[in-house]
């Protein structure tokens, strides 16, 4: 079984429009995470979601939302993407002092 | 705020043979985690290692093995008997006690056969 999965693996679409990227753990995790990563590989914290309380990085732009709507499940909303966008997003969760992620979705904004 | 560093972007190792990975992070805390994350082209994070900051014996996990400094906020990462298979992306991180993970900039392995 996946321990973090996340659908799509790619996602392709034109400049302007919204999309959204889901994220199921199956480990029973508290906190669930978004890190996009860049060309360069460079690795950056979104968000986090702990019991209801989400932890947002402040330079991330509003147009980016996480929906949690269980335990479970964190996805992540984008509206009017912009080729900035493009990158691979990685979601993860974490119980103590272990974090999983899942697979990435590399999304590519045209 | 915790950041970070790792300074080499780039390293390569003969086949059979040892590279050691450099990682040093800045935090006030006294009580937190590290961890080196392996990331192969097929894009997956894998957890290579963890170290507790409390304990002060080296984590090992077979080839892989961490020099802990603690007091000079130092984390290295050990390959032994390196393998064409190692060649990855590694990130070096640190877990806050508020459960937010921070991640190097990563240096780029290359296995020589």
């Amino acid at each position: 079984d996946t321990a973090v999965s996340q659908t799509p693996k790619y996602l392709v679409t034109q400049m302007g429009n919204d999309k959204s990227i889901k994220c199921e753990q199956n480990l029973g995790h508290d906190t669930m995470y978004w890190y996009k990563q860049d060309s360069k590989k460079f690795l950056k914290i979104m968000f986090s979601y702990n019991n209801k309380e989400l932890i947002i990085n402040e330079t991330v732009p509003n147009r980016f939302s996480p929906k949690s709507p269980d335990k479970a499940h964190l996805n992540l909303h984008i509206n009017s993407l912009e080729l900035g966008d493009s990158a691979v997003y990685f979601c993860a969760s974490s119980q103590l002092a272990e974090q999983f992620f899942g697979p990435g979705t590399r999304l590519t904004v045209l | 705020a915790q950041t970070v560093t790792q300074s080499q972007p780039e390293m390569s190792v003969q086949e059979a043979e040892t590279v050691t990975l450099s990682c040093t992070y800045d935090t006030s805390e006294s009580d937190y985690y590290l961890f080196w994350y392996k990331q192969p082209p097929s894009r997956q994070m894998i957890l290579v290692i963890r170290q507790e900051a409390y304990k002060q014996q080296n984590a090992t996990e077979n080839r892989f093995s961490v020099n802990f400094q603690k007091a000079a906020k130092s984390f290295s990462l050990k390959i032994s008997d390196s393998q064409l298979g190692d060649a990855a992306m590694y990130f070096c991180a640190y877990r806050n006690t508020g459960n937010q993970f921070y991640f190097g900039t990563g240096t780029s392995l290359t296995v020589i056969p």
